[in-house]
């Protein structure tokens, strides 16, 4: 079974709109980590946002936020009033138990209009 | 603070050549990863160091991959030979000994072309 699920493979928003992009994950570990990527043409993976399984609040990060719920093992990433700028691939990872390894999903492609 | 550098962005070459990857961390940075981009994919994990150790190379192709981390610092990775299967961007990540987050930060990457 795939550890990362992100099952929209291309989203559209307008820009100042809010856009939700999906998440699940699959682990029988109960200390994990979950992060969001952006990755712009340019190739670089940027961090945007981190969320530990045992917080108790969701992580926010500026215009980002991460709705985490545990039962149902999704982590969906929350941009608020979208930007041209955030045009990019976006990548959901999650790094189990005490490893550092990262697995990733294979990414969801956001297109902002003006 | 400098990101991680990488070096070169861009590489064609044909196959059966080899061609090596440079990588530099952030400064103070202990954990450096190397991995496979391929297009359309999320990057696969192909090796992780651990100081100048490796921590986990089980998903690196030991038969035309190889990579070294000396003194801790810089790091390589090589292909030889390379097959037209190896086309992808290579990434490079490091991570400070921070628990339990160890957020990685990733390079520009390398973006190879096999013909």
């Amino acid at each position: 079974a795939q550890k990362i699920t992100q099952t929209q493979p291309g989203m559209f928003v307008q820009e100042k709109e809010a856009v939700t992009l999906d998440c699940t994950y699959d682990t029988s570990d109960p200390s994990y980590g979950l992060f969001w990527y952006k990755q712009p043409s340019s190739g670089e993976m940027i961090f945007l946002i981190y969320q530990g399984s045992y917080d108790q609040q969701n992580a926010t990060e500026g215009r980002y936020s991460l709705n985490f719920q545990k039962a149902r093992k999704s982590a969906n990433l929350v941009i608020s009033a979208s930007q041209l700028g955030d045009s990019a691939m976006y990548f959901c990872a999650m790094r189990e138990g005490g490893y550092s390894t990262l697995t990733f999903g294979k990414g969801t492609m956001l297109l902002v209009s003006p | 603070e400098a990101g991680v550098a990488q070096s070169p962005r861009y590489k064609i070459i044909e196959k059966r050549q080899s061609v090596a990857f440079w990588c530099n961390p952030i400064s103070g940075h202990a954990t450096l990863y190397w991995y496979q981009q391929i297009l359309g994919q999320g990057p696969k994990l192909l090796i992780q160091f651990q100081n100048n150790g490796v921590v986990d190379d089980s998903q690196l192709p030991k038969d035309r991959f190889s990579a070294e981390r000396l003194k801790g610092v810089d790091s390589t990775l090589k292909i030889q030979p390379a097959k037209l299967e190896d086309s992808a961007v290579y990434l490079c990540a490091s991570s400070p000994r921070t628990p339990p987050q160890e957020t990685q930060y990733f390079g520009p990457g390398t973006r190879l072309l096999v013909l």
